[in-house]
């Protein structure tokens, strides 16, 4: 057990709609990372959060947003959703923010389908 | 930009052979170096990083700065070794983590 829990474990939804990934870090750790797993794009960096703050942005497409609650669990919001969202949503958590040279710990995901 | 390759997507081996599985990346400075793995169904997992400098599983990879290669190694896989195998790059910089395409692993009995 990594101690980053991801909520919920399955969802299931059709195009158009919106959805909120939830992730609760480890404790202690003030970084929270968002990726998206599918099976033609590998494991792909969408956003980095540190102590409630957006700390690093990578490919994450304008109809998803994320943010870092005070009590430091954070949340992924999709909208607009498309077919080609269809993918594993992991959740990492680390101790730092600055330097990165923290290893991460992964939640067990979140598996989004489109129908 | 930093960048991590890892050119086999699939590697296949019989149990009891050695693996080494290749990891090369580009970064101008002094990157730290993870080997991440993830089991079928589960969640990645930590599995090395360079600069602890140990052994897990009977795993260990090499930072070869020259070469700028981190490839992970084992003198006898076993069927459990099969799984998702994730080059990473973390930069001093402050830059966020840089993933490699993965490895899948196969062991065969």
């Amino acid at each position: 057990d990594s101690g980053v829990t991801q909520t919920p474990k399955h969802l299931i939804t059709a195009t158009g709609q919106r959805v909120t990934l939830r992730c609760s870090p480890r404790s202690g750790d003030l970084s929270v990372y968002w990726y998206q797993q599918s099976l033609d794009q590998g494991l792909q960096f969408l956003i980095q959060y540190y102590n409630g703050e957006e700390r690093a942005k990578g490919n994450i497409l304008e109809r998803f947003s994320a943010q870092q609650f005070p009590d430091l669990h954070s949340e992924l919001n999709l909208s607009s959703l498309e077919l080609g969202d269809s993918a594993l949503y992991f959740c990492a958590s680390s101790v730092g923010g600055t330097g990165s040279d923290q290893p991460q710990h992964f939640g067990d995901g979140t598996r989004l389908s489109i129908l | 930009a930093q960048r991590v390759t890892q050119p086999e997507k699939l590697l296949s081996v019989f149990k009891g052979a050695p693996v080494e599985l290749k990891c090369n990346y580009s970064y101008s400075g002094s990157p730290e170096l993870f080997w991440y793995v993830q089991y079928s169904r589960q969640r990645l997992q930590l599995l090395l990083r360079h600069i602890s400098r140990e052994s897990i599983k009977g795993f260990t990879a090499d930072l070869n700065k020259g070469e700028t290669s981190f490839h992970l190694k084992k003198p006898f896989a076993q069927e459990e070794d099969s799984a998702m195998y994730y080059c990473a790059l973390s930069p001093f910089s402050g830059q966020n983590f840089v993933f490699g395409p993965g490895t899948r692993l196969s062991v065969l009995p």
